[in-house]
């Protein structure tokens, strides 16, 4: 099947500090990327939807001013993590969707950040 | 708006006893559906899809429009068959996760 990278898999960095995040979609090319946002022992929540070449949709309650997602081509989606604060700490999970079959997703391994 | 219900969020049974993993939804529309499964430290990964009506791992899952149901089933647990499960909605151009069940299969 589909394989999406994620890099790095663990970040830690200095409050106030950005960090950026890759998704790349490895044998396939994604239009659609999405990131999700996993807290621990809880489900994943959408963030945000990338598609190629346009502005991302952020789902309610998300800054995109905070998560800058850029989706310049059709195998790379990042998501950066402008002036990062602890209570952003969590895992990041994205996926990319299968051209041919409009409902499938693959997933990531995820990036766990942690802020200090 | 779209909801996935899981209502248990920890599941523990004994290797060889049946497993029932509860979603229900609320969807307007007609449903796909889909259960993911996510084993200790790997990626989340598709474990069935209702359109398919396929049997995965021994797990089966029915659609039941009536109940706004899509639980998971398996007759005999696995010691391997422990990890995350959610149940996922697709509509809207986008996946809504259930909160999850842990299943526990011990020996």
């Amino acid at each position: 099947g589909a394989v999406v990278s994620q890099h790095p898999s663990w970040v830690i960095c200095k409050s106030g500090t950005s960090v950026k995040i890759e998704c790349r979609s490895l044998d396939f090319q994604a239009t659609t990327m999405f990131w999700y946002r996993q807290f621990p022992k809880q489900s994943l929540m959408l963030m945000a939807t990338s598609n190629e070449g346009s502005k991302a949709t952020y789902e309610q309650g998300v800054e995109k001013d905070k998560f800058l997602i850029n989706h310049a081509s059709l195998t790379l989606s990042t998501l950066t993590v402008t002036s990062a604060h602890p209570e952003d700490s969590s895992f990041y999970i994205c996926s990319a969707r299968d051209p041919g079959i409009f409902y499938e997703q693959y997933f990531g391994p995820g990036t766990r950040l942690t802020v200090t | 708006a779209q909801r996935v219900t899981q209502p248990e969020k920890l599941l523990s049974v004994f290797k060889g006893a049946p497993v029932e993993l509860k979603c229900n939804y609320s969807y307007s529309g007609s449903p796909e559906l889909f259960w993911y499964v996510q084993y200790s430290r790997q990626r989340l990964q598709l474990l069935l899809r209702h359109i398919s009506r396929e049997s995965i791992k021994g797990f089966t899952a029915d659609l039941n429009k009536g109940e706004t149901s899509f639980h998971l089933k398996k007759p005999f647990a696995q010691e391997e068959d422990s990890a995350m499960y959610y149940c996922a909605l697709y509509a809207g151009n986008m996946l809504t996760f259930g909160g999850g069940t842990r299943l526990m299969v011990k020996p």
